[in-house]
């Protein structure tokens, strides 16, 4: 069975930083396009970021160009999420979320969500 | 980037209703077009993939259809567990975006 369990998430600063990770399995990791989606609280999904199979590719919301890195270790089959400059407009909820067969990708499975939340 | 508009945004229905929620892209998509069912405190939930497939395991009540700019999600005979919200997303370019959400709850 396909599963994602996220981790990383938690209470920072204005301007701080913070990792999300993503291990997955029950699939092959390297084959599937990967994505990170938030939802701030009583708000609807946003996509974040985006990363192909291999890496090679990343793609990113205008919101958080510049302040967020998406990245993969497919030896290890975790997906990560850098985030730099944190702004108390990225409070969300953040799921990581497989691609299906294409590129960009709808999302067949998703994580349980971990929460982050930007606060003094 | 292209903006995704459901609607309605909320609707009461009560079981065994047939019930209809629109997508409108604002540029041409083709059929690139996902329809995901949340509930409160769960993650999303894949029901329809490519405008009008259905995705494993998803009653067949649920059907999805449409092209280009304007999609639609039919739910032919609503269920006590189907009362979610549910949103549209497009897939046909980066940055993929989201509906804003329709919220089914029960009359």
């Amino acid at each position: 069975d396909v599963q994602l369990v996220e981790s990383g998430g938690g209470l920072v600063q204005p301007g701080g930083s913070l990792r999300l990770s993503c291990a997955a399995s029950g699939f092959t990791f390297s084959s599937y396009a990967m994505s990170w989606v938030r939802q701030a609280p009583g708000k609807g999904l946003e996509w974040v970021s985006g990363i192909t199979g291999n890496g090679h590719s990343t793609y990113y919301a205008d919101s958080v160009k510049g302040r967020f890195t998406i990245s993969r270790d497919n030896s290890k089959n975790t997906l990560f999420l850098q985030m730099d400059s944190l702004r108390a407009k990225d409070t969300a909820l953040y799921y990581c979320a497989k691609g299906d067969d294409y590129n960009p990708p709808c999302f067949d499975y998703w994580a349980q969500g971990t929460l982050v939340t930007v606060s003094s | 980037d292209i903006q995704m508009t459901q609607s309605p945004s909320s609707l009461s229905a009560s079981v065994g209703d047939r019930v209809t929620i629109t997508c409108r892209a604002s540029q041409t998509i083709s059929d690139w077009l996902a329809w995901y069912q949340q509930k409160p405190g769960k993650a999303p939930k894949l029901l329809i993939y490519k405008a009008s497939s259905l995705e494993s395991g998803v009653p067949s009540r649920f059907s999805g259809s449409g092209s280009g700019t304007e999609f639609t999600l039919t739910i032919s005979s609503l269920q006590p567990d189907d009362f979610a919200t549910y949103y549209c997303q497009q897939y046909n370019m980066y940055s993929v975006t989201f509906g804003q959400g329709t919220k089914v709850e029960i009359k």
